[in-house]
């Protein structure tokens, strides 16, 4: 257990429906990240936050895309209008030590699959 | 920008067999290297990493080494275990700057 938790685990929903993914990090770490990963790929980048501040977004988060941090605890990820092409495990992440440095390890999620019919 | 190749996949290979799975890396500064593994059904975990030129990673019998003339990573170990069946990805960050950039992983699988 990473400390670390996603939920809901796994959303199965239709093409055109938006969905909505919360992640709780490791408490007292300053940075979350949010990942995608497709079957047989490696973990996408798709951006990051410094306490409430998104920081860095990937050219993968389209506009349907939407993440927030309101208050530099959990995070939400929100997809609107939802396409096929968005089935995916979205992974969060926070990083091996609390404070400002990034030392470049993160600790993963078990992740939310994400089910687009 | 930063990039991972690992070899592809997947590689099946008999129990107490000798296990290498190559990485090189792209990358513009001096990155920390890092192994993750993935077992089934399970999350991502750090298996070992090297922050700098030639440190060696260690853990569960696995290591890799850090060489920067070859800008590789490639992970080893000596006798696989059943156990071991997973997915491997080897990933690099750029210390205190960028996030985590992963290769697209090397799936093993171990026969008794």
């Amino acid at each position: 257990d990473t400390g670390v938790s996603q939920n809901p685990r796994h959303k199965i929903t239709k093409r055109g429906q938006n969905v909505t993914f919360r992640c709780d990090p490791i408490s007292e770490h300053n940075r979350l990240y949010w990942y995608r990963q497709t079957l047989g790929q490696g973990p996408e980048f798709l951006t990051y936050f410094q306490n409430e501040a998104q920081l860095e977004k990937s050219r993968l988060l389209s506009d349907r895309f939407s993440a927030e941090r309101p208050k530099g605890s959990f995070s939400t990820l929100e997809i609107q209008r939802t396409e096929q092409g968005d089935s995916a495990m979205y992974l969060c992440a926070s990083p091996q030590l609390a404070g400002v440095t990034n030392t470049g390890e993160l600790f993963f999620g078990e992740g939310s699959r994400l089910t687009v019919l | 920008g930063d990039s991972v190749t690992q070899m592809e996949g997947p590689v099946t290979l008999s129990e107490e067999a000798f296990l290498t799975i190559n990485c090189t890396y792209t990358a513009t500064g001096y990155p920390s290297l890092f192994w993750y593994v993935q077992y089934p059904g399970e999350g991502l975990q750090l298996l070992l990493k090297a922050t700098k030129a030639d440190d060696k990673g260690s853990n569960k019998g696995f290591e890799a080494t850090y060489r920067k003339e070859t800008t590789s990573f490639h992970l080893e170990k000596g006798s696989v275990q059943v156990s071991d069946s997973a997915v491997y990805f080897c990933a690099l960050s750029e210390r205190g700057s960028t996030p985590l950039v992963f290769g697209k992983g090397t799936r093993l699988s171990v026969i008794a």
